[in-house]
């Protein structure tokens, strides 16, 4: 069975522009998440879709980051304009939900490491 | 604000030495918690889960967690690491009232000398 995947795996761009992120999970999982690393500190959230429905974004930054989970399968994830504190790691991660109050196994892909110059 | 502390940025050990990685969490409620490991280039994974029950729990890879309600504490052990040990490992909890997010410490880095 194939992991959650992510592309790119490494994206630079420069201040004020825009960049795409994208996420494709376990098949069959309604649950995607998205997490970010900034450098050295906490793998913080910042969303959470089941299928097509955004569940909690309580974690997005601000209103320059846009996610999207069209038809309930893959997500992607927008930065527009970039910042240089959006420089980071960011991961997704998706969950069967078969389990209740927070016991439900989320399973992380390998991460898109984001540079912005 | 919910928080997990992970006492130790940084651990250096030889093979066969004991180890032991503190967390602790700042939650009042019912919490489920989690460590979670990154070997180098590899995916975050699970290692270990606790929910309920007995509050010593066992993982993956001969490691261990013990659950001290008292002390909001979820300290992870092994009696003898190995080299492929080497990872940056990550205490984490869900919170029973909150089911989606995960809160994750801020990870400690394991280095072990051959």
């Amino acid at each position: 069975e194939a992991g959650v995947t992510q592309f790119p795996s490494h994206s630079v761009i420069e201040k004020g522009q825009t960049v795409t992120l994208r996420c494709d999970p376990i098949s069959g999982h309604d649950n995607l998440y998205w997490y970010r690393r900034v450098m050295g500190k906490e793998i913080k959230f910042l969303l959470h879709f089941v299928k097509e429905s955004k569940q909690d974004e309580s974690g997005m930054p601000n209103n320059r980051f846009l996610a999207e989970r069209t038809g309930g399968t893959y997500s992607t994830l927008k930065v527009q304009p970039a910042e240089l504190e959006d420089s980071g790691v960011y991961f997704c991660a998706s969950s069967q939900g078969v389990g209740g109050q927070g016991t439900d196994t989320q399973y992380f892909g390998p991460g898109t490491r984001l540079t912005v110059l | 604000a919910q928080s997990v502390s992970q006492h130790n940025h940084h651990v250096i050990l030889s093979e066969a030495a004991s180890l032991e990685l503190g967390c602790n969490y700042s939650y009042g409620g019912t919490v489920n918690l989690f460590w979670y490991v990154q070997y180098p280039g590899q995916h975050l994974q699970l290692l270990l889960k606790y929910f309920s029950g007995d509050p010593l729990v066992k993982g993956i890879k001969g490691f261990e967690a013990e659950f001290i309600k008292s002390k909001f504490s979820f300290n992870l052990r092994k009696p003898s690491v190995q080299w492929s040990d080497t990872a940056e490992y990550f205490c984490a909890v869900t919170l029973y009232s909150s089911a989606s997010k995960i809160i994750f410490g801020s990870g400690t880095r394991l280095s072990i000398r051959p």
